[in-house]
């Protein structure tokens, strides 16, 4: 069974830019959360989708949004990109629903710089 | 944003030594999850747990539920080199989400 898969694996952009980023879940997987990890403050939750919809959102600007495919399939994107969004961007695939929920899987992670 | 506690930050052991640590909470979990991430790769999970006492093991891994429900534990016995990493804990609150709160992280060396 294919793991989960983010492309492109690294990034690198320029401040006031905007940037999309790609994951594949594992097939029969119906959620997708993403995660910022920095340095500093770790691994932070930045929202989770599941059957095409929002379902749970972390404390990040709105610059930072995502979307879910009909395939399960999800896309991130952060627009006005700042010094600050450098970071190791991480999606991670789960069954979704009830004891299967919390057992997430992790893709490798875009690398963004922002220069 | 909000971490767990979790110590130590870094540890750096002999092989063949056993390794521990510990990951605490000021709020109460349902779950909690133990991962490793390895340079420049996603974290993968290790171990999960379900109930306040529980006791998973996993190879050399042994991973504890709390009793208070609000820390757990992750033994590593007898390390070898292919241990070296970061290691996760992550806490998991109630109903069907993909949010898990996770700890800063304790960096395994381990010498040959």
């Amino acid at each position: 069974k294919a793991g989960v898969t983010q492309t492109p694996r690294y990034l690198i952009k320029t401040r006031g830019q905007q940037v999309t980023l790609s994951c594949s879940p594992i097939s029969g997987h119906r959620s997708v959360s993403w995660y910022q990890q920095t340095p500093g403050q770790g691994l932070q939750f930045l929202f989770e989708y599941f059957s095409e919809t929002q379902r749970n959102k972390g404390n990040f600007p709105g610059r930072f949004s995502g979307r879910q495919f009909s395939n399960s399939r999800s896309e991130m994107n952060v627009s006005t990109l700042e010094l600050g969004d450098s970071a190791l961007y991480l999606c991670a695939s789960s069954r979704g629903l009830n004891r299967g929920s919390e057992k997430l899987f992790f893709g490798s992670g875009t690398q963004l710089s922002v220069l | 944003g909000q971490q767990l506690n979790q110590n130590p930050q870094s540890m750096f052991i002999q092989e063949g030594e056993d390794v521990s640590m510990n990951c605490t909470s000021s709020s109460i979990f349902n779950t909690w999850l133990w991962y490793k991430q390895d340079p420049g790769e996603g974290p993968v999970l290790l171990i999960a747990l379900y109930k306040a006492g529980e006791l998973t093991s996993n190879g050399r891994l042994t991973a504890q539920f709390g009793i208070t429900r609000k820390d757990s534990f992750l033994n590593i016995s007898a390390s070898i080199p292919s241990d070296v990493g970061i290691y996760f804990c992550a806490g998991h609150g109630s109903g069907n989400t993909g949010k898990l709160i996770f700890g800063q992280g304790t960096t395994l060396q381990v010498k040959p």
